[in-house]
């Protein structure tokens, strides 16, 4: 079975601090993705990364940067010198390979105050 | 590219009317599409899986006569709440699976409907 843990159910930081999202997973499969989301006030998903299992390098794009590690099938997700525009809930799901499902874990919002 | 659109973005309707969606892939075909259901501070559940031109897959627990799924083309899919009830108020997001071209193989996801049963 799949499972998605956001065990962080809210964040609330200051403007330019950094903050990491945990997510951990559960999948019996050895070829799966991984992803995170964007769900701003307005709703709609904005897709952030994709990440396969066979590939564990590290990515960095601007202040985001994430954080996959299979030894404790973790997916982290940091945000570098948060804005207020950087609020939002934060999704991270599953994907097993040959399966079209995406599993989602329960969120994160964050709040990034000024 | 790969955009998906959602009509209407939000809908009042009275218990017991039935209420249609639409979710449009507006620049590349979709085989595949996906309905997912989010309550308030709540995850994204996935309904059910639309394929063009054959009936939709439902997850466990979700009422087929209730939400009925249609496919009729490669670019469009619609969910019609039928009979509706307070209890169906939720917000209703669509995705839409590439069959080629950019993001190839991924979900791309509608900006919801927002769903309210008086």
């Amino acid at each position: 079975a799949q499972k998605v843990t956001q065990a962080q159910t809210e964040i609330s930081v200051v403007e330019k601090e950094d903050v990491t999202l945990d997510c951990v997973y559960e999948t019996r499969d050895t070829t799966y993705y991984l992803f995170w989301y964007k769900q701003p006030p307005s709703g709609e998903l904005v897709f952030l990364i994709r990440r396969n299992s066979f590939d564990e390098q590290n990515e960095i794009s601007g202040r985001y940067s994430w954080n996959f590690q299979k030894s404790t099938s973790s997916f982290n997700f940091t945000i570098t010198a948060s804005q207020v525009v950087d609020s939002a809930v934060y999704f991270c799901a599953l994907r097993q390979g040959g399966s079209e499902k995406l599993v989602f874990g329960k969120g994160t919002k964050l709040t990034v105050n000024p | 590219g790969a955009v998906v659109s959602q009509h209407p973005s939000w809908v009042i309707c009275k218990s017991g009317t039935s209420v249609k969606i639409e979710c449009r892939s507006l620049d590349f075909q979709a085989t595949t599409m996906f309905w997912y259901r989010q309550f308030p501070k709540q995850s994204l559940m996935l309904m059910a899986t639309s394929n063009e031109g054959s009936k939709a897959t439902y997850e466990q627990g979700v009422e087929k006569d209730k939400f009925l799924i249609n496919h009729a083309s490669l670019t469009l899919s619609t969910l019609t709440v039928t009979s509706a009830h307070p209890e169906d108020s939720s917000f209703y997001i669509c995705s839409a699976r590439n069959r080629g071209g950019r993001g190839y193989n991924e979900q791309f996801f509608g900006p919801g409907t927002r769903l309210t049963v008086l």
